[in-house]
């Protein structure tokens, strides 16, 4: 059992550049969700996704997309990267507890 | 939408001491409260949660009190150890709704 998957683990990019971050996760689980996670900020929501087919706004949703592909997967895509967008991202899915994935360091320049 | 704010930000006290970090929510219809432990570099790990139908629960040194009047929940940590140092966060949600609201986190060291 795997559990939450994340890749990259790291990225750079450029400003206007375009990336998907990937999430995954075995544990057949319906609702899984994007964090971001900036120093002093705590982890803000991004985008959900309550079950497969299905995906809803966080508290910072833009400038980003999201693709719920499966019930496994769990998509988080910058169209045109920004500086702002320098973060640390977390997937997390749930039943019961949200269980995280390790997490994408993205720093944009 | 909900709000959560957490206190202190920062924390510091000597291994064996207690340490405790607050939490308060505005949503009266929160019904959940987990607390995350964040090592270094790592992922938020669920340490303890409760839910409004008690005001407290134990697991072994962590505690988590809630008091719903007020709108305020509590993370209690005794004999503390040089492994509890991390990060610490608190959470609200409507159980059930699956979208939890977190603090700005509580840097927890523990001196030795």
């Amino acid at each position: 059992n795997a559990g939450v998957t994340q890749t990259p683990k790291f990225q750079v990019l450029k400003t206007g550049q375009s990336m998907t971050l990937q999430c995954a996760q075995d544990m057949n689980h319906n609702s899984m969700y994007w964090y971001r996670q900036d120093p002093g900020m705590g982890l803000r929501l991004i985008y959900y996704s309550a079950s497969e087919g299905t995906t809803d706004k966080g508290e910072v949703p833009n400038g980003y997309n999201v693709s719920r592909l499966n019930k496994r997967e769990f998509s988080l895509r910058l169209e045109s990267a920004a500086p702002s967008q320098t973060s640390v991202y977390f997937c997390a899915s749930l039943f019961g507890e949200q269980y995280f994935g390790p997490g994408t360091r993205l720093t944009v320049t | 939408g909900e709000n959560v704010e957490q206190h202190p930000s920062t924390l510091s006290v000597q291994e064996g001491d207690s340490a405790v970090i607050k939490c308060t929510y505005s949503d009266s219809a929160s019904n959940y409260f987990p607390w995350y432990k964040q090592e270094l570099g790592k992922r938020p790990q669920l340490i303890i949660d409760i839910r409004s139908n008690v005001g407290e629960k134990k697991d072994q040194r962590i505690a988590v009190t809630l008091n719903k009047t007020a709108k305020h929940f509590s993370l209690h940590i005794t004999e503390t150890q040089p492994e509890d140092s991390a990060v610490y966060f608190c959470a609200a949600a409507l159980f059930g709704n699956e979208k939890l609201t977190f603090g700005t986190g509580t840097r927890l060291t523990i001196i030795p």
